[in-house]
């Protein structure tokens, strides 16, 4: 069964400080994996997408990272802000299937 | 890009009533999905709406409890039928557009969402 787990459930630092989120996933076969942010109240807006044959990608203060071969990735934050409070998910698609897999995200909570 | 409204943004209705959720997007795209996202969970597929005939079902979801129409290519309305407290929930719209042949290519956007509450 396709699975996408995500850790720690819940984060709190302070603003300014730098936090990676995890995802572990058993999904296969493996088509591409992405971060969504989701603030509270919206939908999900895509963070980075990555393939099988990328190891890093960058957006901003947001650099995900990710390890094929032992289906896993992290979401690097840097230098948090208080608009970074949000719930990020990890998204993983497998091959064959426009039906993603969803995780169940990480509430980040950055306080002044 | 796509730009996602949905209406109504929240609603609080009463038991065995039934709400009917309407998504809009800005230009024509692919597919078209109907999500569900309970307080501390993650998002659960509903459908796939279908242009022009029935929805495909995610297991546990049936056409009964939330028919889904999709007239064209732009629009579509899922509507929570009956409802019960456990129906209170965000329900999603969701799109995909192909912006070429790979998976790197396809770009999937979500709504707002609506806030349902039931009493």
């Amino acid at each position: 069964k396709n699975q996408v787990e995500q850790s720690p459930q819940s984060l709190i630092i302070l603003e300014g400080k730098n936090c990676t989120l995890q995802c572990n996933y058993t999904v296969s076969p493996f088509s591409n994996l992405r971060w969504y942010k989701q603030d509270t109240g919206r939908g999900p807006v895509s963070l980075t997408i990555m393939t099988f044959s990328e190891n890093t990608k960058s957006n901003g203060r947001y650099t995900a990272t990710l390890d094929a071969d032992t289906k896993q990735s992290s979401l690097h934050i840097t230098a948090s802000q208080l608009s970074d409070s949000a719930s990020y998910i990890c998204v993983v698609r497998g091959g064959g299937s426009y039906i993603p897999t969803f995780g169940r995200g990480t509430s980040l909570i950055v306080h002044p | 890009s796509a730009v996602i409204s949905q209406k109504p943004s929240r609603d609080i209705c009463q038991r065995g009533t039934s709400l009917t959720i309407q998504c809009q997007v800005d230009s024509q795209v692919t597919m078209m999905f109907w999500y569900r996202q309970q307080p501390g969970q993650s998002l659960t597929l509903i459908a796939t709406a279908n242009q022009g005939s029935e929805a495909t079902y995610e297991s546990g979801f049936v056409i009964d409890k939330f028919p889904i129409s999709r007239p064209n290519l732009t629009f579509s309305t899922l509507t929570v039928s009956n409802m019960s407290p456990e129906d209170s929930s965000i329900y999603l719209c969701s799109v995909i557009r192909m912006l070429g042949s790979t998976s790197v290519q396809e770009t999937q956007y979500f709504g707002p969402g609506t806030r349902l509450l039931v009493l």
